[in-house]
């Protein structure tokens, strides 16, 4: 079976700084990875996500993620934040062959003041 | 931008009552899902679609679950006899393939059981 761990629940951080959200897989098997964000009273959107190649992915709104197998990490990075960041952020997996459930972690609550 | 769209936004309901909640996938993808986020805990996987089966579904999904496309654009949950426990927030989400391919979501229903 897989899991997902979502190393910090909050993580507050003033704008224009970095930040890393920390996330950790098992699986047996191989996987595909994925960051959604999730703004208040919204769906959950897609950041990025990790099927092969390069490990460093870029995605949207400026953010990167690092895959790393041998550490079975998948963290997610931004160097400079916006109030606007403010938001849930879901680390995910899935079976790379024919999977259809999105394993979730518990999230990582982003706070980005002024 | 095609989004996923989900009805009622909130319902209420008493115990013991059946409740559909309903949603309207991107018009082009063939996957659909309903995942359920309880309130502080992770968004757990519950059932995914294709081509009017269920390909996958969770130990959540019992019984008291069910699924349907009762035509061409609609896909919806039934619980039949709601119980506390349910209450939760449900999202529905589509997709064009398996694994690789990207799951959008909608916003969300929030279901609470009296």
């Amino acid at each position: 079976a897989q899991s997902v761990t979502q190393l910090d629940s909050q993580v507050p951080v003033f704008e224009e700084a970095p930040v890393e959200l920390r996330c950790n897989y098992s699986s047996s098997v191989s996987v595909y990875l994925f960051w959604y964000v999730q703004y208040p009273n919204q769906g959950l959107q897609l950041l990025l996500k990790y099927l092969s190649g390069s490990t460093l992915v870029k995605g949207i709104n400026g953010f990167e993620a690092e895959f790393n197998k041998s550490q079975t990490s998948f963290h997610l990075r931004k160097p400079s934040v916006h109030i606007s960041d403010t938001a849930e952020y879901f680390c995910a997996v899935i079976l790379n062959q024919a999977g259809t459930a999105l394993i979730f972690g518990k999230g990582t609550t982003l706070s980005v003041s002024s | 931008e095609p989004e996923v769209t989900q009805t009622p936004s909130h319902q209420v309901t008493q115990m013991g009552q059946e409740v559909i909640l309903r949603c309207v996938p991107i018009s082009n993808h063939l996957y659909f899902y309903w995942y359920r986020q309880i309130l502080g805990q992770k968004v757990e996987f519950l059932v995914s679609f294709y081509n009017n089966e269920i390909s996958e579904k969770s130990e959540i999904f019992d019984d008291q679950f069910s699924v349907e496309r009762p035509d061409g654009s609609n896909f919806t949950l039934k619980i039949r006899s709601t119980k506390l426990e349910d209450s939760a927030m449900y999202f529905c989400a589509s997709s064009l393939g398996l694994a690789e391919e990207t799951q959008y979501f909608g916003p969300g229903t929030r279901l609470l059981v009296l």
